[in-house]
């Protein structure tokens, strides 16, 4: 159980262009998903944390016109980065916690990797 | 925000061999959580420790927290080849997790 998924899992797209990335958590249902961004050999940074049915809370830097979250359901969130550039280029993994528990597990997803050329 | 923070390391191993890694945080915790990730994958959750616990086991893994020292410390025992990977600590409240930078682990066959 608890199992998560992200779609696609590689992406390379032309600069100026937007990329959508979906989260579904499989089996059971997110109170709350959040996006973290991954650079090569570096730690996840949280971009940001979004509640089903309302707006998503952004870190300090990530711009959120930049960075389009969706929190459609209780299942499944998206992450749309707009009119994407090189520097975009990053992986980007999402992660789900159906609350409830003492410390809130997340689950992660296998990560996305986007290419933008 | 509360933040994990590895000794950055890289270590490499013979299969067999014990690996040691740690970590440090800067504020108080409920809780430390230690996470692989295989290269370009997502995140596993290996095992977590809460502020009232100063060692814990699970199979192969032994977890160290010691709360007057801001430190915990990760023991893979008997080092196998699918253990390389890099693994992460994370600390957490407010159902937020931040991640230290991680210590990549070679384990040769």
């Amino acid at each position: 159980g608890a199992v998560v998924s992200q779609h696609p899992s590689r992406v390379i797209c032309k600069s100026g262009t937007s990329v959508k990335i979906e989260c579904r958590s499989l089996d059971f249902q997110a109170t709350t998903m959040f996006w973290y961004r991954q650079f090569p050999k570096q730690s996840l940074m949280l971009m940001a944390t979004s509640n089903e049915g309302s707006k998503a809370t952004y870190e300090q830097g990530v711009e959120k016109d930049k960075f389009l979250i969706n929190h459609a359901s209780l299942t499944l969130s998206t992450l749309t980065v707009t009119s994407a550039h090189p520097e975009d280029s990053s992986f980007y993994i999402c992660s789900a916690s159906r609350g409830g528990t003492s410390y809130n597990e997340q689950f992660f997803g296998p990560g996305t990797r986007l290419t933008v050329l | 925000s509360q933040q994990g923070e590895e000794d950055p390391q890289a270590l490499s191993i013979q299969e067999g061999e014990n690996a040691t890694m740690n970590c440090s945080y800067k504020t108080s915790i409920n809780n430390l959580q230690w996470y692989r990730q295989n290269s370009g994958r997502g995140l596993v959750h290996l095992i977590l420790i809460r502020s009232n616990e100063r060692e814990k086991h699970s199979g192969r893994l032994r977890v160290t927290l010691d709360t007057s020292k801001k430190s915990s410390s990760l023991l893979i025992t008997a080092s196998r080849a699918a253990d390389t990977a890099s693994y992460f600590c994370a600390t957490g409240g407010n159902n937020r997790l931040a991640f230290g930078k991680g210590n990549q682990v070679v384990v040769i066959p």
